[in-house]
């Protein structure tokens, strides 16, 4: 079957790091994708991850292991508009995204 | 505006309705899925194209729905006879049939079935 789990809510200060962590077993992989949803509106692409490692971009950075089925995503510098959901979504194959329940994020001042 | 638009925003319609949502892909885009989406919970994959061929269609998805993309650019999604269930948030996104290409989402139709 397709399970994809990240935790349902974190909150964090502003200024601070987070890491959302994301497990995953699916029967194909293709790749590992975040993406940033806000309230009422699309998701837009965060990161892409398809070999182990570290992936950084500006304040966003993404690992992946693929040994053990797991990412995470890390936010520093965190800043107000950085409260949304962030969405751990695997591409399986040939090419769909099967994606987590979202993990929503506050941030506080 | 570059992106990927869907029309209609927002659509209420009454239980036993038939409703059909647009979304035109970001132009160079060869591949288009429509995904459905529950308050809570992340998109749930529906359907893709690559060009006008549907390669896949989930097994969740009832013969009520039918999609399709004539001419490899816009696309349709139809419901037929609406049921309360059916109330969500329908996403369209487009990509490149390329490795590790992300998918562009479009804003979503939101349908409120009554």
């Amino acid at each position: 079957g397709q399970n994809i789990d990240q935790p349902t809510e974190m909150t964090a200060t502003e200024g601070a790091i987070v890491q959302i962590n994301c497990t995953y077993q699916t029967s194909g992989f293709n790749g590992l994708f975040w993406y940033q949803q806000h309230a009422g509106e699309a998701p837009t692409f965060l990161s892409y991850n398809v070999l182990d490692g570290l992936e950084e971009k500006g304040r966003f950075s993404s690992f992946l292991s693929r040994s053990k089925g797991y990412s995470y995503l890390l936010l520093k510098e965190l800043q107000m508009k950085d409260s949304a959901s962030y969405l751990c979504a695997v591409r399986d194959v040939p090419d769909k995204l099967i994606f987590g329940t979202g993990t929503r994020l506050q941030v506080f001042p | 505006d570059t992106g990927v638009s869907q029309d209609p925003r927002h659509k209420i319609t009454k239980r036993g309705q038939n409703v059909t949502f647009r979304c035109d892909p970001i132009s160079e885009h060869n591949r288009l899925y429509w995904y459905r989406q529950t308050l809570g919970q992340g998109p749930e994959f529906l359907t893709y194209f690559q060009n006008e061929a549907q390669l896949e269609k989930s097994r969740l998805l009832s013969d009520r729905f039918s999609a399709e993309r004539p001419k490899g650019s816009f696309s349709t999604l139809e419901i037929q006879r609406t049921e309360q269930g059916d109330s969500a948030m329908y996403l369209c996104a487009s990509s490149l049939a390329l490795d590790g290409n992300e998918q562009f989402f479009g804003p979503g139709t939101r349908l409120t079935v009554l």
